[in-house]
């Protein structure tokens, strides 16, 4: 059962235009969440994080909103570049339960 | 970049035959964990390790061991492989406890025909 969700398999995206990118979770437990970027042949790497007691954190051009109530979590890429284009997953993570869930990932591509 | 490094890169083998595989870092990070990754699936967690000589289960450990005889060195082994198992694995550290923030190595693709 898949507790992390990426419901997306793609989105393409106007160069210059705001990507968004969306993750839903089933475990209320959940108190950390992670977006990870995957380019083809390589290994995923870290973008962004948010803890549960924060609705928001901003990194540059990347910005993650957490809701949890809604058990929903969202990347921001402003503006978006086609070196952005690439798989991002999103995952959660439970305090103590050293295993990170993943979601299935999406497709984001960036058009010039 | 962290070190992390993964061997073979690229392996076919055949249903019933064992495999290793290898990862390798330079990090002297404590904590490196063995991740697949499937369509459909995302990455899920096989293993992992939390110093030498102690490791535990994941999610989806049936099938596989692991061996962590050095700080550097993370092994992981289908004793009979089996389609199944045709993945991409991924090795990943991190220094702390909780995952959080795990560094990924380049992943190896592994085809049981």
């Amino acid at each position: 059962d898949q507790q992390v969700k990426q419901n997306s398999p793609s989105l393409s995206v106007q160069e210059g235009r705001i990507s968004i990118l969306n993750c839903d979770y089933t475990n209320s437990m959940f108190d950390y969440f992670l977006w990870y970027k995957k380019y083809p042949a390589e290994g995923p790497t870290f973008l962004i994080s948010i803890s549960s007691i924060k609705d928001k954190n901003e990194d540059g051009r990347f910005t993650v909103f957490l809701n949890k109530s809604a058990k929903h979590l969202s990347l921001h890429i402003v503006p978006s570049q086609p070196g952005d284009s690439a798989v991002y997953f999103c995952a959660a993570d439970q305090t103590g339960a050293n295993n990170l869930f993943f979601g299935t990932g999406t497709r984001l591509t960036v058009i010039p | 970049d962290a070190g992390i490094t993964q061997s073979p890169r690229h392996k076919v083998t055949e249903t019933g035959t064992p495999v290793t595989l290898r990862c390798h870092q330079t990090e002297n990070h404590r904590y490196m964990y063995w991740y697949r990754q499937d369509p459909g699936h995302g990455l899920r967690l096989i293993h992992y390790s939390y110093g030498v000589k102690d490791t535990d289960k994941g999610e989806v450990s049936d099938g596989y061991s692991v061996s962590r005889s050095k700080t550097e060195d993370f092994l992981l082994t289908l004793e009979s492989a089996t389609s199944s198992q045709t993945s991409v694995y991924f090795c990943a550290i991190s220094e702390l406890l909780d995952s959080y923030e795990q560094y990924f190595g380049p992943g190896t693709r592994l085809t049981v025909t």
